[in-house]
């Protein structure tokens, strides 16, 4: 069955000090990894995603994530964190439907609380 | 990437009446998704909107409750019927196949905050 782990339901950082937000997958395909960000009251927003080749991918506002398929994980990573940076962080799995992307399978949020 | 814009933004119903959602993407995409995110949840799929045909729902969303149409490629609607409190979510319309765009992308809505009272 397909399953998104996000172990941390809420994390505080100070400003300035690295991140690192944890994911784990349990899909029986070869997986399509996201990561999006919902800010309050908005839509989700994606990070990055990973479909293959290289495992360690670049998003934007200076996210970056690394794949490993030996762990099932899909860490997201900043390092510095931004007060604008506090948000809602999901991780998400899905895999191609023909040739495009059928649906997401999603972790429960983790909630970035960024201190000034 | 797409531009998806949903209708209402947000909206305050009564038990028992109904809220027909839109969502309109400024391109041409293959598939439309509608979640839901209820308060302090992740997002659920309700079901996925075929182009032309019935939708398909998840375990657990019915038709009769959340009757879907997708009448061409940019647009579609939800309906979330007879309502009680437990449908108070935000519900999201997604998109993936972008003409022109990534395939392999999803792109999400604003969200439709609805409370039902």
């Amino acid at each position: 069955a397909q399953s998104v782990t996000q172990p941390d339901i809420h994390i505080t950082v100070s400003e300035g000090a690295s991140l690192e937000l944890r994911c784990n997958y349990s899909y029986g395909a070869t997986p399509y990894l996201f990561w999006y960000v919902q800010s309050p009251g908005q839509g989700l927003q994606l990070l990055l995603k990973y479909f293959s080749g290289d495992t360690l991918v670049q998003g934007i506002k200076g996210f970056e994530a690394e794949f490993k398929r030996s762990q099932s994980s899909f860490n997201l990573r900043k390092p510095s964190v931004h007060w604008s940076d506090a948000a809602e962080y999901f991780c998400a799995v899905g895999a191609n439907r023909g040739s495009t992307l059928g649906r997401l399978y999603f972790g429960r949020g983790t909630q970035l609380t960024v201190w000034p | 990437s797409a531009v998806i814009s949903q209708k209402p933004s947000r909206d305050i119903c009564q038990r028992g009446t109904s809220l027909t959602i839109q969502c309109q993407v400024d391109s041409q995409v293959t598939m439309m998704f509608w979640y839901r995110q209820q308060p302090g949840q992740s997002l659920t799929l309700i079901a996925t909107a075929n182009q032309g045909s019935e939708a398909t729902y998840e375990s657990g969303f019915v038709i009769d409750k959340f009757p879907i149409s997708r009448p061409n490629l940019t647009f579609s609607t939800l309906t979330v019927s007879n309502l009680s409190p437990e449908d108070s979510s935000i519900y999201l319309c997604s998109v993936s196949g972008l003409a022109g765009g990534s395939s392999y992308e999803q792109y999400f809505g604003p969200g439709t905050r609805l409370t039902v009272t």
